[in-house]
């Protein structure tokens, strides 16, 4: 029972195009979602996050839009930079301070 | 600076035997985490602790263990290694109990069980 999912297993974008990232989730009681980045051989980093109330989150290059009906996020990244290839997580919270994580999607963003 | 370390990297053991992956923090957060990557599965929670003497189990807790004798260190025990425990894992940290806490994330345990 896979409560949060990412069904791209890869994303393949060229350098200074736009990423589309997608997660969906299940449970209505999550109220948090957040995104990680991960390069090989090193730990899941923090990049972005959203709560409930918010439909739209920036940070620089980085936006995630919630559509809380739809049970949808998505990570907008603009423009794409190589340095961008990794694998994203997205993960979601109910108020505990667990979290759910989806499969990770393996982004290459090509010079 | 602060950060979170996990020992060894990689390990190689045998099935059946008693492994301990060492988890140490010095962010003096309140809560760790230990967590596995599986391919298809994403990250998923093993056992968390909230604090010293706290420990709870997560989704997939079933031959592990877990104990916190002070604030720096989440110890991970896999008590009869079997080769569906070969996997990568991973520690983290946070500084509250609240869902909106980011977590810290050490750079993994990659263990093989033959």
């Amino acid at each position: 029972d896979q409560q949060v999912k990412q069904n791209s297993p890869s994303l393949s974008v060229q350098e200074g195009r736009i990423s589309i990232l997608n997660c969906d989730y299940t449970n209505s009681m999550f109220d948090y979602f957040l995104w990680y980045k991960k390069y090989p051989a090193e730990g899941p980093t923090f990049l972005i996050s959203i709560s409930s109330i918010k439909d739209k989150n920036e940070d620089g290059r980085f936006t995630v839009f919630l559509n809380k009906s739809a049970k949808h996020l998505s990570l907008h990244i603009v423009p794409s930079q190589p340095g961008d290839s990794a694998v994203y997580f997205c993960a979601a919270s109910a108020m505990t301070g667990k979290l759910i994580f989806g499969q990770g999607t393996t982004l290459q963003v090509k010079p | 600076d602060a950060e979170i370390t996990q020992s060894p990297r990689h390990k190689i053991t045998e099935t059946g035997r008693q492994v301990t992956l060492a988890c140490h923090q010095t962010w003096n957060h309140n809560n760790m985490f230990w967590y596995r990557q599986d391919l298809g599965h994403g990250l998923r929670l093993i056992h968390y602790s909230y604090g010293v003497q706290d420990t709870n189990k997560g989704e997939v807790s079933d031959g592990y263990s877990v104990s916190r004798s002070n604030t720096e260190d989440l110890p991970l025990t896999l008590e009869s290694a079997a080769s569906s425990q070969t996997s990568v894992y991973f520690c983290a940290s946070s500084r509250g109990q609240g869902g909106t806490d980011t977590q810290y994330f050490g750079p993994g345990t990659r263990l093989t069980v033959l």
